[in-house]
């Protein structure tokens, strides 16, 4: 079994759609998690990171957390073509297990 | 100035070559890391290493060889390049693995084509 589940995409939204990315992870003892933010062709980037059970918001980004579900989420509000790429989840364990990634398309 | 900075960018080589990729951090990190994304665009680490020393080490054909020369940088030596070698390997770094908060940064990768 996959450590981290991400819902699979593509993901196509409509710009000023709210994006919603789904994951899931196996370890119940996991304690924090990332979602990082990969453009084509370039390196990972932090987008946030939760470690509490509830949301954590960050301008457009919301994170989600529900330990009890062994569930993550990030909404994207207010949806730009800037923000179309792939969104890796990660489970933070003295290394990062990531997500397969969902590939989000905002269209314009 | 770059944060996490890795050589070369590309890396194009035959079947049966040895190749090395070199990494350096200048954020004062303890922590460095190695890990490599497949076609698929799966990330997955490789190696971890704490101020020299080696603390991660995944299940990585022995081929792969690590080396720390101080907490600034990590390289990766490759012997006996194998076509399924073909991927994109990062380099990064942070300062508390382990921690809730802990945050690796990313280096731009080497994208390394086995012909």
């Amino acid at each position: 079994q996959k450590e981290v589940e991400q819902n699979s995409g593509p993901l196509s939204v409509p710009e000023g759609a709210i994006a919603s990315l789904n994951c899931t992870y196996s370890d119940r003892g996991s304690q924090s998690f990332f979602w990082y933010r990969q453009y084509s062709g370039k390196s990972p980037e932090l987008i946030m990171f939760i470690y509490s059970n509830g949301d954590k918001e960050d301008g457009r980004f919301t994170a989600q957390l529900n330990k009890a579900s062994q569930y993550v989420s990030l909404l994207i509000r207010d949806s730009q073509p800037s923000d179309s790429a792939t969104y890796l989840c990660a489970v933070n364990d003295y290394k990062l297990s990531f997500g397969a990634g969902t590939t989000v398309t905002v269209r314009a | 100035d770059t944060a996490v900075s890795q050589t070369p960018k590309y890396l194009v080589t035959q079947m049966g070559n040895d190749k090395s990729i070199k990494c350096e951090q200048n954020l004062g990190h303890d922590t460095m890391y190695w890990y490599k994304q497949d076609s698929k665009k799966f990330l997955k680490i490789m190696f971890s290493y704490n101020n020299k020393e080696l603390i991660i080490n995944e299940t990585v054909p022995n081929r792969f060889s690590p080396k720390s020369p101080d907490k600034a940088h990590l390289n990766l030596h490759i012997n006996s390049l194998e076509l399924g070698d073909s991927a994109v390997y990062f380099c990064a770094s942070s300062q508390v693995p382990g921690a809730d908060t802990d945050t690796q940064y990313f280096g731009p990768g080497t994208r390394l084509t086995v012909l």
